[in-house]
């Protein structure tokens, strides 16, 4: 299958900082990527699509300024969480779509906010 | 709302046995299926997509679809210990193509 990488695998921080994580397809271009969060026990949570070259598509009730995407190549899709707070500790994943529908996801970004 | 919808689990098999898992769909138009597995602290990783009704085999896994009654399982032959995970169900949105997951089954394989 095709290789989604993301970086860092793990971040600390401190509450009020901004933390970027980045997401590659290593072996094939994604127009598409998509964006999602998992809390402890609980499934995936869409927070929003990344189309190259135009702006995201935010699902309902996930914050555009607080979560900021920026898909400016055929390959990277980058998430910045602005002034993190406890709360948004969670487990970030990103998915990018090759063909129609398939996605494959990254290896995801633990985020702590201390 | 669209929705995606499992049991929970957790779902217990001895070794050896087959497993089932079962998720059922709501959008009656859905074409396009799959089955993820995710071992705690990873992320998904996709097993099987199937489009057609009947079945689909790969290795000891067989996805099914029944889209007239809006079903889709996957049966795991000869469970192994290894296997023990969750597995999430998804199905596409046909508006704009993204997934729609469900809760995740957790299945696990007793030695």
């Amino acid at each position: 299958g095709a290789v989604v990488s993301q970086h860092p695998s793990r971040v600390i921080c401190k509450s009020g900082t901004s933390v970027k994580i980045e997401c590659r397809s290593l072996d094939f271009q994604a127009t598409t990527m998509f964006w999602y969060r998992q809390f402890p026990k609980q499934s995936l949570m869409l927070m929003a699509t990344s189309n190259e070259g135009s702006k995201a598509t935010y699902e309902q009730g996930v914050e555009k300024d607080k979560f900021l995407i920026n898909h400016a190549s055929l390959t990277l899709s980058t998430l910045t969480v602005t002034s993190a707070h406890p709360e948004d500790s969670s487990f970030y994943i990103c998915s990018a779509r090759v063909l129609a529908d398939t996605q494959y996801f990254g290896p995801g970004t633990r985020l702590t906010v201390l | 709302q669209k929705e995606v919808e499992q049991n929970s689990g957790p779902l217990s098999v001895p070794e050896g046995a087959i497993a089932s898992l079962n998720c059922t769909y709501s959008d009656r138009v859905s074409q396009s299926f799959f089955w993820y597995r995710q071992y705690s602290g990873k992320s998904p990783e996709l097993i099987m997509s199937i489009y057609s009704n009947g079945d689909k085999e790969d290795g000891r896994f067989t996805a099914q679809l029944n889209k007239a009654s809006q079903y889709v399982s996957l049966l795991i032959r000869d469970s192994q210990p290894s296997d023990s995970a969750t597995y999430l169900c998804a199905v596409r949105d046909n508006q704009g193509g993204k997934l729609i997951f469900g809760q995740g089954t957790e299945l696990s394989v007793k030695p």
